[in-house]
């Protein structure tokens, strides 16, 4: 079946680590996006990619960076610049261009500080 | 100001009852979506708006796109529909991303 695929389920970070978090997908969908959700507030764009080899900002790329070398996978880095990463990280994908279509979301990579 | 509401935050029903969840949003939009969020995190998109209403089993998803609110209900509620409901938009301003509501977090009981 496809899908989109986030690993791992559970993540921790040392101070001063960066960290990746991975995520693949199947659908053969042109846009990929990472998201973080932190608690009482709404899920807020990190970056978004809506080709291969290009992304864009999202609101909050402070801390973070992001490649997209094949059409597949989009991983996050969460560097040690990120001084409150513990969050819940959510990845998605969409056909691009195509507002009708929704948005493909994984299972989520939870992060926390040691 | 947050560009989408959700109401209540938190709700509680007994199974079997009838449940409505709100989203308002004060920006210009292409279409909104209605989102599960499981207890273990993952989210599964329920519907996509852009007007009239749309129905999926025991979930109807309604928009008004004059008065800017839309609603999620649930039709003979089950302890398995317990989970946090995500109203998200596409602004008409911004392409493909989505802004996000902050969830309304439900809990049926048996």
């Amino acid at each position: 079946d496809g899908g989109i695929t986030q690993s791992p389920k559970y993540l921790f970070r040392k101070e001063g680590q960066n960290v990746t978090l991975s995520c693949e997908q199947n659908l053969n969908h042109d846009a990929m996006y990472w998201y973080r959700q932190d608690p009482g507030q709404g899920l807020r764009l990190i970056y978004y990619s809506q080709i291969v080899n290009d992304f864009q900002k999202g609101d909050i790329a402070e801390g973070y960076s992001v490649s997209r070398e094949k059409k597949e996978s989009f991983p996050l880095t969460v560097t040690s610049a990120q001084k409150n990463p513990t969050a819940f990280y959510l990845c998605a994908s969409s056909i691009q261009g195509l507002w009708n279509q929704p948005q493909h979301f994984g299972d989520g990579t939870r992060l926390s500080i040691l | 100001k947050n560009e989408v509401e959700q109401s209540p935050q938190n709700l509680t029903a007994q199974e079997g009852e009838f449940i409505t969840i709100n989203c308002s949003y004060s920006v210009g939009i292409s279409a909104l979506h209605w989102l599960q969020q499981h207890p273990g995190g993952g989210i599964v998109s329920l519907f996509m708006l852009s007007s009239g209403k749309k129905k999926h089993g025991r979930l109807i998803a309604t928009i008004n796109i004059q008065e800017k609110h839309s609603s999620l209900h649930i039709t003979a509620s089950h302890p398995r529909d317990s989970a946090v409901y995500i109203c998200a938009v596409k602004k008409k301003s911004s392409g493909d991303k989505l802004t996000f509501g902050t969830g309304t977090r439900l809990a049926v009981r048996p």
